[in-house]
């Protein structure tokens, strides 16, 4: 069972900022919440990672409120090429160990 | 950046048959993972690999799936008889050993291999 859940899917148009937000109730105190987006028959991809506060790169901002039960993905000025599946990862553990699952993820649709 | 590479990018066997997939991670990364996708699905875990050992493997990986690091440089997944149900794209994925700690590492896929069983 998925340890996150996002919305199944949003619509935006270009130019648009889009949030996408997961919640993640059980997080691990150890655990680092990251996101990866997927294109259709491509592997998964990295985008950000954050354990609290606000991250920012040159591609996207993750924030995360103090008690880290969740976190929004924000994505500035949408393009058609960031028509993609967005998944938000945390860790989830058994008597083995850590693994990295994966969610039903949000699949964007960005519109001209 | 340095990418992860997967051969055969696609496969088709007889229900069966025995495949070897196989990839080649990232040279100075030192874990290893196999996720699948069947078409439409998420993302599965299967088997994650470090210091020549699984250190993780889910419900999917049963008797009939084994990985192997043969060379120190390669990475391969055996599924030894293949069934219908078998047939997804399947994704090779490592990440560095850095202070994080390897399930909070970011991982590097590489492009997949479709795997169709008839």
């Amino acid at each position: 069972l998925a340890k996150t859940t996002q919305p199944i899917s949003m619509d935006s148009y270009e130019g648009q900022e889009v949030n996408i937000t997961c919640s993640h109730n059980n997080i691990a105190t150890n655990d680092y919440i990251t996101w990866y987006q997927q294109f259709p028959s491509q592997g998964p991809r990295f985008i950000i990672q954050g354990y609290k506060t606000k991250v920012t790169n040159e591609v996207a901002s993750l924030f995360i409120p103090a008690d880290r039960k969740s976190s929004t993905l924000s994505l500035p000025r949408v393009s058609l090429s960031d028509t993609a599946v967005y998944y938000c990862l945390v860790g989830e553990y058994d008597n083995q160990g850590g693994k990295l699952i994966f969610g039903q993820g949000t699949e964007l649709s960005v519109k001209p | 950046e340095p990418e992860v590479t997967q051969t055969p990018s696609h496969q088709v066997t007889q229900m069966g048959q025995e495949v070897i997939l196989r990839c080649v991670p990232i040279s100075n990364h030192l874990y290893f993972y196999w996720y699948r996708q069947i078409l439409g699905q998420k993302v599965e875990f299967l088997v994650s690999f470090y210091n020549n050992e699984i250190s993780e493997k889910s419900e999917i990986f049963d008797d009939q799936f084994s990985v192997e690091r043969p060379d120190g440089s390669n990475f391969t997944l055996k599924i030894r008889s293949t069934k219908l149900e078998d047939s997804a794209m399947y994704f090779c994925a490592s990440s560095e050993d850095l202070e994080l700690g390897g399930i909070n590492e970011k991982l590097f896929f590489g492009s997949g291999t479709q795997l169709s069983v008839l």
